[in-house]
């Protein structure tokens, strides 16, 4: 298996156009998990899905931020409109089991964002 | 949710024992402890869980008291390829929870 691939690596936007991330979770896993990493507030937790369906969605940001699972193997980050603020790793990540058990979970490299 | 307390840095020399302390105070009774181990310009990567008690794999070991308000994740003789950024996770029993890794433990490794 090629773990969790994430698209594109990097993306370079202006403040105020739309951003779409990508990810294709491993083939089996049931959860998958979009996270937010930046050296002030850490890694932290946007939303997480269970067989496509968002279970919890508490740490998106905002209305601008929104999070979707059409099928089993793929999930778009978006983020419309982008403002500087928005500037982190994106990372997505799928597990076979949920968080509240004993759960490993895969990351992908990560999406590097930058809004100027 | 568990919030949790690490160092935000430790040094070590090659070939020591490290052992990196995690504390979480308010842990839930179903709430499990995970380690995960994070390199530059890449996502974490799972080290070891565990409940309570003790965990052994062949990378690390998990010391978890009995009150499980702490545990401690202990690195056997290190190289200077373990030099990364250790996050300590607790958490999350129910749907309704949120994972947050914080800011880690940046463990240099020197000769």
């Amino acid at each position: 298996d090629a773990g969790v691939i994430q698209s594109p690596r990097h993306e370079v936007t202006e403040m105020g156009q739309e951003v779409t991330l990508r990810c294709k979770p491993i083939s089996g896993h049931d959860y998958l998990f979009w996270y937010r990493q930046t050296m002030m507030r850490g890694l932290e937790l946007l939303i997480y899905f269970n067989n496509n369906v968002p279970i919890d969605d508490s740490g998106m940001p905002e209305d601008r931020f929104s999070a979707k699972m059409p099928n089993a193997s793929f999930s778009t980050l978006k983020i419309q409109p982008s403002e500087p603020r928005d500037s982190a790793v994106y990372f997505c990540a799928s597990s076979f089991l949920g968080p509240s058990s004993y759960n490993e979970q895969f990351f992908g490299p990560g999406t590097r964002l930058t809004v100027l | 949710l568990a919030k949790t307390t690490q160092p935000i840095s430790m040094d070590s020399y090659e070939g020591q024992e490290v052992n990196i302390t995690c504390s979480h105070n308010n842990i839930a009774t179903n709430d499990y402890i995970t380690w995960y181990q994070q390199f530059p310009s890449q996502g974490p990567r799972f080290i070891i869980q565990g409940y309570k008690t003790k965990v052994t794999n062949e990378v690390a070991s998990l010391f978890i008291p009995a009150d499980r308000k702490s545990s401690t994740l202990s690195l056997p003789r290190v190289s200077l390829s373990d030099t990364a950024v250790y996050y300590c996770l607790v958490g999350a029993a129910g749907t309704a929870s949120k994972l947050t890794f914080g800011t880690g433990t940046r463990l240099q490794v020197t000769l």
